[in-house]
């Protein structure tokens, strides 16, 4: 079993459009972050949910629009899709907020706008 | 604010020779520091991880990493590197504050000839 899966693996779409990657974590953790790893592989938080309260926001678009049902679930909404939002989506959890716990990393969205 | 400085962004050695990813943190505080292993196409995962405890830190499949304060180095070894250690490698630093948030370097990419 996947402990930290996301979907769609691959994601190509046009600018303006608005999509949604999803993310589920079998590991029964409180805590799930969303990072954005750009075309230079740097890797930065987005967003950080603790037991589905918002904790971390960085300094990101509001076109990007976290969304925690559950804390087994964070998904992100984007907006008005533009080019610079092309990169890859990582979703990752760790057990808790506390500083220094192992994050778990699921495999990547690859989004391209067009 | 805390950093790291991955002071490579390719490696190049030959299986069965040691490896050296250097990394240099910048912290105001006593940091804790990571190493995370990204093979192509799939998500991150932890090597090792640095918390005031030991300051030599050993890690998944043969990796070790050394915090010395004084030159503020986190290095990450291996004595005899493995086809399958080719991967992209992250020195990772957790800030201080609310939260676990993680603070990716940017990358050393690991090469292993035959």
């Amino acid at each position: 079993d996947t402990a930290v899966s996301q979907t769609p693996k691959y994601l190509v779409t046009q600018m303006g459009n608005d999509k949604s990657i999803k993310c589920e974590q079998n590991l029964g953790h409180d805590t799930m972050y969303w990072y954005k790893q750009d075309s230079k592989k740097f890797l930065k938080i987005m967003f950080s949910y603790n037991n589905k309260e918002l904790i971390i926001n960085e300094t990101v678009p509001n076109r990007f629009s976290p969304k925690s049902p559950d804390k087994a679930h964070l998904n992100l909404h984007i907006n008005s899709l533009e080019l610079g939002d092309s990169a890859v989506y990582f979703c990752a959890s760790s057990a808790s907020r506390v500083k220094d716990t192992e994050a778990f990393f699921g495999q990547g969205t690859r989004l391209t706008v067009v | 604010a805390q950093s790291v400085t991955q002071l490579d962004s390719h490696v190049s050695v030959s299986e069965g020779t040691p490896v050296l990813l250097r990394c240099n943190y910048s912290s105001s505080y006593s940091p804790s520091l990571f190493w995370y292993v990204q093979h192509p196409n799939k998500g991150l995962q932890l090597l090792l991880k640095y918390t005031s405890a030991a300051t030599l830190v050993k890690g998944i499949n043969g990796f070790e990493a050394e915090f010395k304060k004084s030159e503020t180095s986190f290095h990450l070894t291996k004595p005899s590197a493995h086809m399958s250690d080719a991967a992209e490698y992250f020195c990772v630093v957790t800030t201080q504050g609310y939260g676990n948030k993680l603070v990716f370097g940017a990358g050393t990419i690991l090469r292993v000839k035959s």
